[in-house]
């Protein structure tokens, strides 16, 4: 399988921005995902970006990718307690079927 | 629209037992996938499938089995159950296109003692 790193634990207060960020090893990537994980609860589809772009926002969600570098990661502007969760970075690699590569995740913690 | 189910979500199981994981979709997706969550881990494919009848091995396929006849359902099976197959299962599904990412269900906590 391929290497999808990310930090483990990220803690901010409520209201900055938070930055996650993602490493990936297959340059051949077609997709590159972001997946937020509540408690007991299955992973949810946040956003995702197409390769060959360097830049996706979506409301206070901004995807920065960085092919060169093999560099993602996921800006939260105006952080809230409800955004609390596990992120998780996902590549996907063959465009013949939806196979993808998980990285370990990473857990944010919002303090009020 | 329930999207994908899964049952049981919690089970303790004996070294030696052999148990079948159900999941079940109702969006008509053909993709469907079992991925299992250690602690601090990120997701292992165990088993995949493009459509009914057709199943292959992801990443982690031992120790388990897969069957896929109606597009609905691909259950998980555990034939002799280790310690080392103590984990967080989950099942999910996709339609094709890959931008649309999977659709996944709740999971499953799997001990084995």
């Amino acid at each position: 399988g391929e290497d999808v790193e990310q930090s483990l634990f990220l803690s901010v207060r409520e209201g900055d921005s938070s930055v996650i960020n993602c490493t990936y090893t297959d340059s051949s990537s077609t997709y590159l995902y972001w997946y937020k994980q509540e408690p007991g609860a299955g992973l949810q589809l946040l956003t995702y970006i197409f390769s060959n772009m360097d830049m996706k926002q979506d409301q206070r969600l901004t995807v920065l990718l960085n092919k060169k570098d093999k560099h993602l990661s996921l800006r939260i502007a105006d952080t809230q307690t409800g955004d609390s969760a596990i992120y998780f970075c996902a590549e996907s690699i063959t465009p013949n079927f939806n196979k993808f590569y998980f990285g370990s995740g990473t857990k944010l913690n919002v303090k009020p | 629209n329930a999207g994908v189910t899964q049952t049981p979500k919690f089970r303790i199981l004996k070294i030696g037992q052999s148990m079948t994981l159900q999941c079940a979709q109702d969006m008509n997706h053909n993709y469907m996938y079992w991925y299992r969550q250690d602690p601090g881990m990120g997701l292992k494919l165990i088993y995949y499938s493009v459509g009914a009848g057709i199943t292959d091995k992801g990443e982690v396929p031992n120790g388990y089995n897969v069957s896929r006849s109606t597009t609905e359902d691909f259950p998980l099976r555990l034939e002799l159950a280790a310690p080392s197959q103590t984990s967080v299962y989950f099942c999910a599904s996709s339609y094709t296109g890959q931008e649309v990412g999977y659709t996944f269900g709740s999971g499953t906590r799997l001990t084995v003692v």
